[in-house]
């Protein structure tokens, strides 16, 4: 049961639209991510967040911004898609030091949203 | 910055043989290593991780071992079944500004033919 929801899951739309990919999560997380996941496999940061009106940028430079206003919400937006912005965004939570992994980062991924720009 | 190498890329094994993925980390200071796998459509999810001090950490079919002073860690699967294909990521996490930074391998695609 996923636990961390993404929508859209698939969207297909042309250069110059403004998009916004929700990421929603139940389990009460601090710290939420986005990863970017090439059409091979790596996975890149893009953005993280500490908690509510905290926003970091992710090691690898990206044209999207994020918002974090309430602890479960964290959506990514873009405000004029191109096509080198097609990929897999996944968005992640996690509770750092708790759940019995004291000092271990543990990600809860939702399922990605898989974007095309034409 | 952390870097962390996994290899091989891709493996093809056939089901019943075992299957070895590979990673190496360049921090120290790293002290917790997660594997994730990820089937087609679904995210990355946590299958098994070890903390620095322990050595080797099993759970029925899945281990991995780690090698501090090399700077190595494993993932082994034994008796492996056509449900074990997919995509499997190492990772690294180290503290960097109070925080716990995770840091990916580039993933292993593997295929285990019925």
């Amino acid at each position: 049961e996923a636990d961390i929801y993404q929508t859209p899951r698939y969207l297909v739309i042309g250069t110059g639209k403004k998009i916004t990919l929700e990421c929603s999560q139940t389990m009460g997380h601090d710290k939420m991510y986005w990863y970017q996941q090439d059409p091979g496999m790596e996975l890149h940061l893009i953005h993280y967040s500490y908690g509510v009106n905290s926003t970091e940028k992710g090691d690898l430079s990206s044209e999207s911004t994020v918002s974090r206003i309430r602890t479960e919400h964290f959506p990514l937006t873009l405000e004029s898609a191109r096509p080198s912005h097609t990929s897999q965004y996944l968005c992640a939570s996690s509770e750092w030091g708790k759940g019995g992994r004291s000092g271990a980062n543990v990600l809860t991924f939702g399922a990605g949203s898989r974007l095309t720009v034409l | 910055g952390e870097n962390v190498e996994q290899h091989p890329s891709t493996l093809s094994v056939q089901e019943g043989d075992s299957a070895v993925i590979k990673c190496t980390y360049s921090d120290s200071a790293s002290n917790y290593f997660p594997w994730y796998k990820q089937e087609l459509g679904k995210g990355p999810q946590l299958i098994i991780d070890i903390r620095s001090n322990v050595g080797e950490k099993k759970d029925q079919r899945i281990a991995v071992t780690l090698n501090k002073t090399a700077k190595h860690f494993s993932l082994h699967i034994t008796e492996t079944q056509p449900e074990d294909s997919a995509v499997y990521f190492c990772a690294a996490s180290h503290p960097r500004g109070g925080y716990q930074k995770v840091t990916f391998g580039i993933g292993t695609k593997l295929q285990v033919i019925p």
